[in-house]
């Protein structure tokens, strides 16, 4: 059975704290993703990352980075969490390749507040 | 750029079809997708349709695309209770097919 998890999936921090959400993938999927997702926005991606040490911004990258050391792994972090990241953190992994059916697999998602 | 809408909420009645509906504006669009979430949970697929198809059926789905307006809609055949969930459009192009652009989402309540 295919899993993408995510580590924590509730987190209460303070503004200005440096936060790590943690994704792990078990089905050696290249691709990783990190989304966010708010009430009446839909899924708004923040950065992807198609290789080991490789990453790419998304739509809304400011304020937030991302390492991927090793390809089950793709952490993203806060350097200075604010309330306006308080959101749904949405993981996600897929294969390589450009063709539709490569199915998008999703974590069940982290819920951060940040006060 | 793109963008991907939907209605935000849709009430049917146990037994009865949902029509979910989705506009996007990137006419290079090539991929369209349906993803539900349910409560709590993380995104999963529903069912993906290429570019050149009009219509896809799969069980009680049924997936039809009008590519001149830019418009998909999904329709859930004797709608459950079990159906309630978080309906996403999302649409992706032949050259980036791993990124996708997602709607905003329609909440589904099911009632009896």
């Amino acid at each position: 059975d295919v899993k993408v998890t995510q580590s924590s999936r509730y987190l209460v921090k303070r503004t200005g704290e440096k936060v790590f959400l943690e994704c792990v993938q078990d089905m050696d999927h290249e691709n990783m993703f990190w989304y966010r997702q708010d009430p009446g926005l839909g899924l708004r991606l923040i950065y992807f990352s198609y290789d080991v040490k490789m990453k790419e911004k998304g739509d809304i990258p400011e304020g937030y980075s991302v390492s991927r050391e090793k390809k089950e792994r793709f952490s993203l972090i806060l350097e200075s969490a604010s309330t306006n990241q308080t959101s749904m953190y949405l993981c996600a992994s897929s294969l390589s390749g450009d063709r539709a059916g490569n199915t998008i697999y999703f974590g069940e998602g982290s819920w951060l507040t940040v006060v | 750029g793109e963008d991907v809408e939907q209605s935000l909420f849709l009430s049917v009645r146990e037994g009865d079809s949902s029509v979910i509906n989705c506009t996007y504006t990137d006419s290079s669009s090539t991929y369209l997708y349906w993803y539900k979430q349910e409560p709590g949970a993380g995104l999963q697929l529903l069912t993906y349709i290429f570019s050149n198809m009009d219509m896809k059926q799969d069980q009680r789905l049924t997936v039809l695309l009008n590519k001149k307006d830019k418009h998909l809609s999904l329709r859930i055949a004797d709608t459950q209770t079990g159906d309630s969930a978080i309906y996403f459009c999302a649409e992706s192009k032949r050259t980036t097919a791993s990124k996708l652009t997602f709607g905003t989402g329609t909440r589904l309540q099911v009632t009896l």
